[in-house]
């Protein structure tokens, strides 16, 4: 167990819609990350927090946005979904530190039908 | 942060060591090496972290050069459990530079 945990497990939904994924770091940690992993795909980095603020982005697309609260969770908010955005979605922790290893969650599978 | 470029797969059988060999040319001087294991349908775990020279935990050694240009982990006597994708990664929440993986090594045990 990582101590990261990601909710929902599984998402289903139409497209057009907008969905709302989270993620609660371990312990102690103040960095979180959002991954997009397409089916056998690699994972593609969108969005990195620390401490609430936003600390690098990736390819992250225009309807995607994210945000870290003040107790260190996080949201990763999809609108007008697409068929392609069908994914599974990680969210790391780690401390922040420099080198710092990341701990992965077991992930949300959207599914947009 | 540096690109790093890892054979797409690799077989083996049960029992044999394999070594997953990664390359980062561009490596920056405070980077350290990470490596991940990642199953199906499952988020990547952390296995092994080192700077230079050689890193030895329960599950894993990785070896990287003088030259830090590359690094190799090794797994002893694998098991069909060890079939997975192992992502290296070179450079760890170093500010504000984006964490990207490469595409990994998927590795598959034999009987």
């Amino acid at each position: 167990d990582s101590g990261v945990t990601q909710t929902p497990k599984h998402l289903i939904t139409a497209t057009g819609q907008r969905v709302t994924l989270r993620c609660s770091p371990r312990s102690g940690d103040l960095s979180v990350y959002w991954y997009q992993q397409s089916l056998d795909q690699g994972l593609q980095f969108l969005i990195q927090y620390y401490n609430g603020e936003e600390r690098a982005k990736g390819n992250i697309l225009e309807r995607f946005s994210a945000q870290q609260f003040p107790d260190l969770h996080s949201e990763l908010n999809l609108s007008s979904l697409e068929l392609g955005d069908s994914a599974l979605y990680f969210c790391a922790s780690s401390s922040g530190q420099p080198n710092s290893p990341l701990h992965f969650g077991n992930g949300t599978r959207l599914t947009v039908t | 942060l540096a690109k790093t470029t890892q054979p797409i797969s690799m077989d083996s059988y049960e029992g044999q060591e394999v070594n997953i060999t990664c390359s980062h040319n561009n490596i920056a001087t405070n980077d350290y090496i990470t490596w991940y294991q990642q199953f199906p349908s499952q988020g990547p775990r952390f296995i092994i972290q080192g700077y230079k020279t050689k890193v030895t935990n329960e599950v894993a050694s990785l070896f990287i050069p003088a030259d830090r240009k590359s690094s190799t982990l090794s797994l002893p006597r694998v098991s069909l459990s060890d079939t997975a994708v192992y992502y290296c990664l070179v450079g760890a929440d170093t500010g504000r530079r984006a964490l990207t993986f490469g595409s990994g090594t998927r590795l598959q045990v034999q009987p």
